[in-house]
Protein backbone atom coordinates (compact mmCIF):
# COMPACT_ATOMS: atom_id res chain seq x y z
CA UNK A 1 0.00 0.00 0.00
CA UNK A 2 1.31 3.39 -1.13
CA UNK A 3 0.50 5.25 2.14
CA UNK A 4 -1.74 8.36 2.25
CA UNK A 5 -0.61 10.61 -0.67
CA UNK A 6 -0.57 14.27 -0.54
CA UNK A 7 0.69 16.88 -3.09
CA UNK A 8 2.46 19.11 -3.65
CA UNK A 9 5.03 18.43 -0.71
CA UNK A 10 6.10 22.29 -0.69
CA UNK A 11 4.28 25.15 -1.53
CA UNK A 12 5.29 28.54 -1.87
CA UNK A 13 2.73 31.16 -2.81
CA UNK A 14 2.56 35.11 -2.34
CA UNK A 15 -0.55 36.29 -0.70
CA UNK A 16 -3.24 37.08 -2.08
CA UNK A 17 -2.96 33.45 -4.73
CA UNK A 18 -5.15 30.79 -4.93
CA UNK A 19 -3.73 27.68 -2.94
CA UNK A 20 -5.17 23.71 -3.35
CA UNK A 21 -3.71 20.88 -1.39
CA UNK A 22 -4.49 17.51 -2.57
CA UNK A 23 -4.65 14.46 -1.03
CA UNK A 24 -5.11 10.83 -1.75
CA UNK A 25 -6.15 8.28 0.70
CA UNK A 26 -5.33 5.02 1.58
CA UNK A 27 -7.68 2.87 -0.78
CA UNK A 28 -10.92 1.93 1.36
CA UNK A 29 -10.35 3.62 4.04
CA UNK A 30 -13.84 5.83 4.77
CA UNK A 31 -12.61 8.22 6.76
CA UNK A 32 -10.72 11.40 5.89
CA UNK A 33 -9.06 14.40 8.09
CA UNK A 34 -7.49 17.42 6.88
CA UNK A 35 -4.64 18.75 10.24
CA UNK A 36 -2.94 21.79 10.26
CA UNK A 37 0.80 22.27 12.12
CA UNK A 38 1.96 25.27 13.62
CA UNK A 39 4.55 26.17 16.01
CA UNK A 40 2.34 28.32 18.19
CA UNK A 41 -1.10 26.32 17.46
CA UNK A 42 0.25 22.42 17.25
CA UNK A 43 -1.89 20.42 15.40
CA UNK A 44 -5.21 21.55 14.76
CA UNK A 45 -7.96 19.40 13.11
CA UNK A 46 -9.48 21.33 10.37
CA UNK A 47 -12.19 18.84 9.12
CA UNK A 48 -13.16 15.60 8.45
CA UNK A 49 -14.98 13.87 5.79
CA UNK A 50 -16.65 10.14 6.37
CA UNK A 51 -17.94 8.55 3.10
CA UNK A 52 -17.05 11.49 1.08
CA UNK A 53 -19.23 13.75 3.35
CA UNK A 54 -18.35 16.44 5.82
CA UNK A 55 -19.08 15.76 9.24
CA UNK A 56 -17.07 17.84 11.26
CA UNK A 57 -15.74 21.68 9.71
CA UNK A 58 -15.89 23.49 12.76
CA UNK A 59 -11.83 23.68 12.57
CA UNK A 60 -11.67 25.54 9.60
CA UNK A 61 -10.46 29.15 10.33
CA UNK A 62 -12.53 31.17 7.72
CA UNK A 63 -14.57 31.24 4.58
CA UNK A 64 -11.14 31.82 3.07
CA UNK A 65 -11.00 28.10 3.57
CA UNK A 66 -12.99 24.98 2.14
CA UNK A 67 -12.35 21.17 1.64
CA UNK A 68 -14.42 18.80 -1.14
CA UNK A 69 -14.09 15.06 -1.42
CA UNK A 70 -15.57 14.11 -5.09
CA UNK A 71 -15.05 10.59 -4.55
CA UNK A 72 -13.48 7.99 -2.18
CA UNK A 73 -10.02 8.18 -3.29
CA UNK A 74 -9.28 12.08 -3.28
CA UNK A 75 -9.66 15.53 -1.37
CA UNK A 76 -8.91 19.07 -1.43
CA UNK A 77 -7.97 21.63 0.49
CA UNK A 78 -8.63 25.10 -0.83
CA UNK A 79 -7.23 28.42 0.67
CA UNK A 80 -8.35 31.40 -1.42
CA UNK A 81 -6.83 34.28 -1.21
CA UNK A 82 -4.05 33.31 0.93
CA UNK A 83 -2.68 34.84 3.55
CA UNK A 84 1.04 34.68 5.13
CA UNK A 85 -0.57 33.44 8.52
CA UNK A 86 -1.42 30.45 6.89
CA UNK A 87 2.01 28.98 6.61
CA UNK A 88 2.14 25.77 8.20
CA UNK A 89 2.39 21.99 6.97
CA UNK A 90 -0.67 20.76 6.21
CA UNK A 91 -1.50 16.80 6.64
CA UNK A 92 -4.04 14.84 5.33
CA UNK A 93 -5.11 11.11 7.40
CA UNK A 94 -7.16 8.34 6.51
CA UNK A 95 -8.57 5.75 8.81
CA UNK A 96 -11.13 2.04 7.98
CA UNK A 97 -13.74 2.94 10.89
CA UNK A 98 -15.02 -0.89 10.48
CA UNK A 99 -11.54 -1.75 11.77
CA UNK A 100 -12.03 0.21 15.16
CA UNK A 101 -8.32 -0.38 16.36
CA UNK A 102 -7.30 1.19 13.06
CA UNK A 103 -5.01 4.39 13.69
CA UNK A 104 -5.37 7.40 11.80
CA UNK A 105 -2.34 6.95 9.11
CA UNK A 106 -0.81 10.39 7.84
CA UNK A 107 0.53 11.78 4.66
CA UNK A 108 4.02 13.46 4.24
CA UNK A 109 2.26 16.86 4.61
CA UNK A 110 2.24 19.94 2.18
CA UNK A 111 4.67 22.60 3.41
CA UNK A 112 2.91 26.08 2.67
CA UNK A 113 4.39 29.19 2.76
CA UNK A 114 2.72 32.40 1.73
CA UNK A 115 4.97 35.51 1.33
CA UNK B 1 -14.88 19.46 23.64
CA UNK B 2 -11.97 17.14 24.22
CA UNK B 3 -8.82 19.00 24.83
CA UNK B 4 -5.31 17.34 25.13
CA UNK B 5 -2.83 19.36 27.25
CA UNK B 6 1.04 18.10 27.33
CA UNK B 7 2.58 19.94 29.92
CA UNK B 8 6.30 19.69 28.20
CA UNK B 9 7.34 22.07 25.67
CA UNK B 10 10.71 21.02 25.05
CA UNK B 11 12.71 17.62 27.48
CA UNK B 12 16.39 17.35 26.74
CA UNK B 13 18.12 14.75 28.04
CA UNK B 14 21.35 13.12 27.98
CA UNK B 15 21.40 9.47 26.43
CA UNK B 16 20.08 6.26 28.47
CA UNK B 17 18.55 8.83 30.82
CA UNK B 18 14.84 8.36 31.43
CA UNK B 19 12.00 9.96 29.78
CA UNK B 20 8.38 10.77 30.84
CA UNK B 21 5.91 13.06 29.26
CA UNK B 22 3.13 14.33 30.62
CA UNK B 23 -0.50 13.85 29.01
CA UNK B 24 -3.53 14.76 30.87
CA UNK B 25 -6.76 15.09 28.40
CA UNK B 26 -10.51 15.95 29.01
CA UNK B 27 -13.80 14.77 28.12
CA UNK B 28 -16.57 13.61 29.67
CA UNK B 29 -17.56 9.74 28.07
CA UNK B 30 -14.79 7.18 27.23
CA UNK B 31 -11.99 7.38 25.55
CA UNK B 32 -9.05 6.13 23.36
CA UNK B 33 -5.94 7.37 23.56
CA UNK B 34 -2.40 7.42 21.17
CA UNK B 35 0.87 8.78 21.39
CA UNK B 36 2.42 9.62 18.03
CA UNK B 37 6.12 10.75 17.04
CA UNK B 38 6.86 12.79 14.50
CA UNK B 39 10.89 12.45 13.46
CA UNK B 40 12.60 15.67 11.89
CA UNK B 41 10.74 15.71 8.02
CA UNK B 42 8.73 12.98 8.24
CA UNK B 43 5.23 12.65 9.27
CA UNK B 44 3.31 11.47 12.36
CA UNK B 45 3.45 7.12 13.12
CA UNK B 46 1.80 5.72 15.35
CA UNK B 47 3.79 4.86 18.90
CA UNK B 48 1.33 2.95 21.08
CA UNK B 49 -2.53 3.42 21.70
CA UNK B 50 -4.77 2.42 24.44
CA UNK B 51 -8.37 1.67 23.56
CA UNK B 52 -9.10 -1.41 27.17
CA UNK B 53 -7.68 -3.56 29.21
CA UNK B 54 -4.75 -3.26 30.85
CA UNK B 55 -3.97 0.48 31.56
CA UNK B 56 -0.49 0.12 30.75
CA UNK B 57 0.36 -0.03 27.29
CA UNK B 58 3.83 -0.94 25.36
CA UNK B 59 4.33 -0.11 21.70
CA UNK B 60 7.53 0.02 19.51
CA UNK B 61 11.17 0.93 19.98
CA UNK B 62 10.58 0.29 23.93
CA UNK B 63 7.96 3.19 24.41
CA UNK B 64 4.95 2.55 27.13
CA UNK B 65 2.18 4.76 28.69
CA UNK B 66 0.06 3.91 31.35
CA UNK B 67 -3.37 5.12 31.74
CA UNK B 68 -4.61 6.54 34.82
CA UNK B 69 -8.50 7.13 34.51
CA UNK B 70 -8.51 8.84 37.49
CA UNK B 71 -6.04 11.44 36.72
CA UNK B 72 -7.41 11.59 33.05
CA UNK B 73 -3.76 11.07 32.01
CA UNK B 74 -1.68 9.19 29.40
CA UNK B 75 2.06 9.63 30.33
CA UNK B 76 4.62 8.00 28.21
CA UNK B 77 7.54 6.68 29.46
CA UNK B 78 10.99 5.39 28.06
CA UNK B 79 13.88 3.79 30.56
CA UNK B 80 16.83 4.77 28.73
CA UNK B 81 16.19 7.38 25.65
CA UNK B 82 18.83 6.94 22.60
CA UNK B 83 19.39 10.12 20.50
CA UNK B 84 17.73 8.64 17.71
CA UNK B 85 14.51 9.43 19.78
CA UNK B 86 14.93 13.22 18.82
CA UNK B 87 11.48 13.76 17.93
CA UNK B 88 8.21 15.83 18.68
CA UNK B 89 5.63 13.70 20.67
CA UNK B 90 2.36 14.27 20.55
CA UNK B 91 -0.51 12.95 22.72
CA UNK B 92 -4.03 12.60 21.19
CA UNK B 93 -7.69 11.32 22.53
CA UNK B 94 -10.98 10.37 20.93
CA UNK B 95 -14.34 9.06 21.75
CA UNK B 96 -14.62 5.69 22.01
CA UNK B 97 -17.56 6.01 19.07
CA UNK B 98 -15.95 4.86 16.27
CA UNK B 99 -14.73 7.49 13.02
CA UNK B 100 -14.65 10.45 15.36
CA UNK B 101 -11.44 12.56 14.85
CA UNK B 102 -8.29 12.41 17.16
CA UNK B 103 -7.94 15.79 19.03
CA UNK B 104 -4.34 16.25 19.54
CA UNK B 105 -1.88 17.98 21.88
CA UNK B 106 0.61 20.58 21.06
CA UNK B 107 3.41 18.43 21.54
CA UNK B 108 6.64 18.06 23.18
CA UNK B 109 10.49 18.38 21.07
CA UNK B 110 12.64 16.06 22.56
CA UNK B 111 16.24 16.28 22.24
CA UNK B 112 18.54 13.59 23.43
CA UNK B 113 22.05 14.30 22.96
CA UNK B 114 24.92 11.58 22.48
Amino acid sequence: DAGVIQSPRHEVTEMGQEVTLRCKPISGHDYLFWYRQTMMRGLELLIYFNNNVPIDDSGMPEDRFSAKMPNASFSTLKIQPSEPRDSAVYFCASSLAANYNSPLHFGNGTRLTVT
Amino acid sequence: AQSVSQHNHHVILSEAASLELGCNYSYGGTVNLFWYVQYPGQHLQLLLKYFSGDPLVKGIKGFEAEFIKSKFSFNLRKPSVQWSDTAEYFCAVRSNQAGTALIFGKGTTLSVSS
